[in-house]
């Protein structure tokens, strides 16, 4: 079946504007996740949700950052007032339950000029 | 604190000969333990995992032993090929729950 998707691939947007990063998990996933990865260092967690409920949003960075799984399945991360510091690429991952394998999709590279 | 060390940081072999690459965690209460490959410009994928129930498991030349009192994983390949050649990142569970502490990554490089 299909894997995890993730929109845009990649998007280049200028300091001080919103953008909103989209994950679709893998059908049926129950455990939705959100990381951030820096060139050459491994995913940093920002935070997940089992089902719709948010779990842990220990990982955001500060209050412009904030996410959201309305129905249960697909979710957003959303980035207010961007700064060139968020540049990276930011990756989300779906699991059958939490402590079950993630499977990661292809990742969104943001780009803040 | 929430930490998972990785090393070496980087592991140059042979084709044919072995790779090792360890972790440590500091959360007693992390209970799983999954591996990542991860090649250039793709997404990490898994390849191995472990629960804390168990101490070793194989995968054909792939294997991970876990030793909980000392809070440390390891990742064996055998046989190394040169398709083996990328970053591999350990990880760990934190407070039981789904999140993932990841190591620093390893790369890897497999010389024929």
């Amino acid at each position: 079946g299909a894997g995890v998707s993730q929109s845009p691939r990649y998007k280049v947007t200028k300091r001080g504007q919103d953008v909103a990063l989209r994950c679709d998990p893998i059908s049926g996933h129950v455990s939705l996740y959100w990381y951030r990865q820096a060139l050459g260092q491994g995913p940093e967690f920002l935070t997940y949700f089992n089902y719709e409920a948010q779990q842990d949003k220990s990982g955001l960075p500060n209050d412009r950052f904030s996410a959201e799984r309305p129905e249960g399945s697909i979710s957003t991360l959303t980035i207010q007032r961007t700064e060139q510091r968020d540049s990276a690429m930011y990756r989300c991952a779906s699991s059958a339950g939490p402590n079950y394998e993630q499977y990661f999709g292809p990742g969104t590279r943001l780009t803040v000029t | 604190g929430e930490n998972v060390e990785q090393h070496p940081s980087t592991l140059s072999v042979q084709e044919g000969d072995s790779a090792v690459i360890k972790c440590t965690y500091s959360d007693s209460a992390s209970n799983y333990f999954p591996w990542y490959k991860q090649e250039l410009g793709k997404r990490p994928q898994l390849i191995i995992d472990i629960r804390s129930n168990v101490g070793e498991k194989k995968d054909q030349r792939i294997a991970v032993t876990l030793n909980k009192t000392a809070k440390h994983f390891s990742l064996h390949i055998t046989e190394t090929q040169p398709e083996d050649s990328a970053v591999y990142f350990c990880a760990a569970s934190y407070n039981q729950g789904g999140k993932l502490i990841f190591g620093q990554g390893t790369e890897l490089s497999v010389k024929p």
